[in-house]
């Protein structure tokens, strides 16, 4: 049973637009969330987290979205970057204990010139 | 060195043998954790380590997985009687700092292993 899910496998986006990243959770234990940005044959780079005590954490052209009634989070990209062209993994935790993390299956964004 | 490395980087084996991953995690972290990626999925937790100890070995698949990890530092994967499922990539990661994932956890580049 899948506890995080993206639910779309690709997204591509024009050069300068908003690209936007869903992902919805069932554990509603988890209260710590984590977007990891991946390339191939590179190990996952972390990008933003945000703890379920917030609705929104901003880093530079990345914001991150939680709504906790929903069991949903989103990432924003403004504006996007062929850089930012890899794969993007949700993950999800609780806090205490191992704090293993709990990953979606990943999701390929592509940023066009 | 400054990052999460591990070894092999490729491991190709045949089915039935036994194979050993190697992590080398960012000097000084006592926390350690070990995940897999098979294709087409997302990561799945294996193991985590507190030191020298493992207090959650929960997502180890069966008994032919095992790991253990010496001084605070590198830590070894085996797979006995390696199988075709076992084919992923492997990879390790320590969060930056004493504190667990609320401090973020720093990936290595993983061992791709095929299983023929």
């Amino acid at each position: 049973d899948q506890q995080v899910k993206q639910n779309s496998p690709s997204l591509s986006v024009q050069e300068g637009r908003i690209s936007i990243l869903n992902c919805d959770y069932t554990n509603s234990m988890f209260d710590y969330f984590l977007w990891y940005k991946k390339y191939p044959a590179e190990g996952p780079t972390f990008l933003i987290s945000i703890s379920s005590i917030k609705d929104k954490n901003e880093d530079g052209r990345f914001t991150v979205f939680l709504n906790k009634s929903a069991k949903h989070l989103s990432l924003h990209i403004v504006p996007s970057q062929p850089g930012d062209s890899a794969v993007y993994f949700c993950a999800a935790t609780t806090q205490g204990g191992s704090e293993k993390l709990v990953f979606g299956k990943g999701m390929k964004l592509t940023v066009n010139p | 060195g400054a990052g999460v490395s591990q070894s092999p980087s490729n491991k190709v084996t045949e089915k039935g043998k036994d194979v050993e991953l190697r992590c080398d995690p960012i000097s000084g972290h006592t926390a350690l954790y070990w995940y897999r990626q098979r294709l087409g999925q997302g990561l799945e937790f294996l193991i985590y380590f507190q030191g020298n100890s493992a207090p959650d070995k929960s997502g180890l698949p069966s008994d032919r997985f095992s790991a253990e990890r010496t001084g605070e530092s590198v830590s070894t994967l085996t797979i006995q009687r390696t199988q075709q499922e076992d084919s992923a990539v492997y990879l390790c990661a320590s969060p930056k700092g004493l504190a667990l994932s609320t401090d973020t956890q720093y990936f290595g580049p993983g061992t791709r292993l095929t299983v023929l």
